[in-house]
């Protein structure tokens, strides 16, 4: 059973677009959100983090939009740039401790 | 400072034979995780320590899975008489506050 549903598998953006990733939870334990960014051959790295209390985040050209009745969040990332082509991550977790679900990814391209 | 380290980068071994794979997270935290990532496939967990307990190793696949953590710090995670469907990039995390997830760069596992 998927906790953390991501959406879409893969995103195609030109230069200067903005990009959007949906992520879609159940648990209403959940009560941290966190994005990452993974480039090939590396592990994934946290790109920005989210708590139910708030609605938006943002941080440079990544936002983090959050919407708690819908259990919905989603990544916005403003004036994409090909060096953002990576895989993107959405995650969730229920307690202080233990593990993060994790969305399946989503491959963005951003063309030149 | 240091980040979560990995050993063997690669590892190439043939079906049948044991391995072992070791994690050195962040000095300091005392949560620990590891995750496999099948090729173009997301995140699955394996197992999570809290100093050297695991209170939830629920994704370990098998019973050939297992892994300790030593002293609150060192991790390693065996996989004995491997199997082709294990080839995988095992990636290690650590964490001290419960929220971020530092991963390591992985270590990619080939099965032959």
């Amino acid at each position: 059973q998927q906790q953390v549903k991501q959406s879409p598998q893969s995103l195609i953006v030109q230069k200067g677009g903005i990009s959007i990733i949906n992520c879609a939870y159940e648990n209403t334990a959940f009560d941290y959100f966190p994005w990452y960014q993974q480039f090939p051959g590396k592990g994934p790295a946290l790109l920005i983090a989210i708590r139910p209390d708030v609605s938006e985040k943002k941080e440079g050209r990544f936002t983090i939009s959050f919407n708690k009745s819908a259990k919905q969040f989603s990544l916005h990332i403003m004036d994409s740039q090909p060096g953002d082509s990576a895989t993107y991550f959405c995650a969730a977790r229920g307690s202080t401790l233990g593990r993060l679900y994790f969305g399946r990814g989503t491959q963005l391209t951003v063309w030149p | 400072g240091a980040g979560v380290s990995q050993s063997p980068s690669n590892k190439v071994t043939e079906k049948g034979k044991d391995v072992e794979l070791r994690c050195d997270p962040i000095s300091g935290h005392t949560a620990l995780y590891w995750y496999r990532q099948s090729l173009g496939q997301g995140l699955e967990f394996l197992i999570y320590f809290q100093g050297n307990s695991a209170p939830d190793k629920s994704g370990l696949p098998s019973d050939r899975f297992s892994a300790e953590r030593t002293g609150g710090s060192v991790s390693t995670l065996t996989i004995q008489r491997t199997q082709q469907e294990d080839s995988a990039v095992y990636l290690c995390a650590s964490s001290s506050s419960g929220r971020a997830l530092y991963f390591g760069p992985g270590t990619r596992l080939t099965v032959t």
